[in-house]
């Protein structure tokens, strides 16, 4: 069955701190996907890759970058950590054709 | 601007009747939907999707219908459970542009409450 693994389920980061958060899929999928989910603000696509080394910016990519160095791990950075960027993040890959898998999340707390 | 509306922030029902979680989209190129369940502190999962090709889906106490002429999609549940308790969402996909990928455009969920 489809798995993506995301390395952390809980995270307490420090404002200012740079923080990376790792996602592992085992299915060969081409597109992986970084969400965030906020209350009242549904999902949001922060950025996505269809590819090794190919990315796009989603809707809300500031402050955030992103690493695709082999297929199957997409990792979100974000460069310096804010308050505001306390979130549930959410990782997920897909076949073209078909929906997405998402991983289990992880919670994010800046302090 | 949204493109994929769910205008329930939260329904609430009981056990044993139906839920119907109702969704709008404004994008006509969209030609696959799909529904999600999402539990607290837990990933989406998939439940259910819909090609605009078909205007209905079923699976177990799962119905999908779709009108594309209103651009509107809706979730049934019946018969409602406790464990059906979650935020659902609902998503759609346009078709690939050239050097795309399928981006799920997702909307903003809809709490559903069974009560015992």
């Amino acid at each position: 069955d489809v798995k993506v693994t995301q390395s952390s389920r809980y995270l307490v980061k420090r404002t200012g701190e740079k923080v990376f958060l790792e996602c592992v899929q085992d299915m060969d999928h081409e597109n992986m996907f970084w969400y965030r989910q906020d209350p009242g603000l549904g999902l949001r696509l922060i950025y996505f890759s269809y590819d090794v080394k190919m990315k796009e910016k989603g809707d809300i990519p500031e402050g955030y970058s992103v690493s695709r160095e082999k297929k199957e791990r997409f990792s979100l950075i974000l460069e310096s950590a804010s308050t505001n960027q306390t979130s549930m993040y959410l990782c997920a890959s897909k076949v073209q054709g078909y929906g997405y898998t998402f991983g289990s999340g992880t919670r994010l707390t800046v302090v | 601007d949204q493109q994929v509306k769910q205008n329930s922030p939260s329904l609430s029902v009981q056990e044993g009747r139906i839920s119907i979680l109702n969704c709008d989209y404004t994008n006509s190129m969209f030609d696959y939907f799909l529904w999600y369940k999402k539990y607290p502190a837990e990933g989406p999962t998939f439940l259910i999707s819909i090609s605009s090709i078909k205007d209905k889906n079923e699976d177990g106490r799962f119905t999908v219908f779709l009108n594309k002429s209103a651009k509107h999609l809706s979730l049934h549940i019946v018969p409602s459970q406790p464990g059906d308790s979650a935020v659902y969402f609902c998503a759609a996909s346009a078709p690939l542009s050239q050097g795309g990928s399928e981006k799920l455009v997702f909307g903003k969920g809809t709490k559903l409450t069974v009560n015992p």
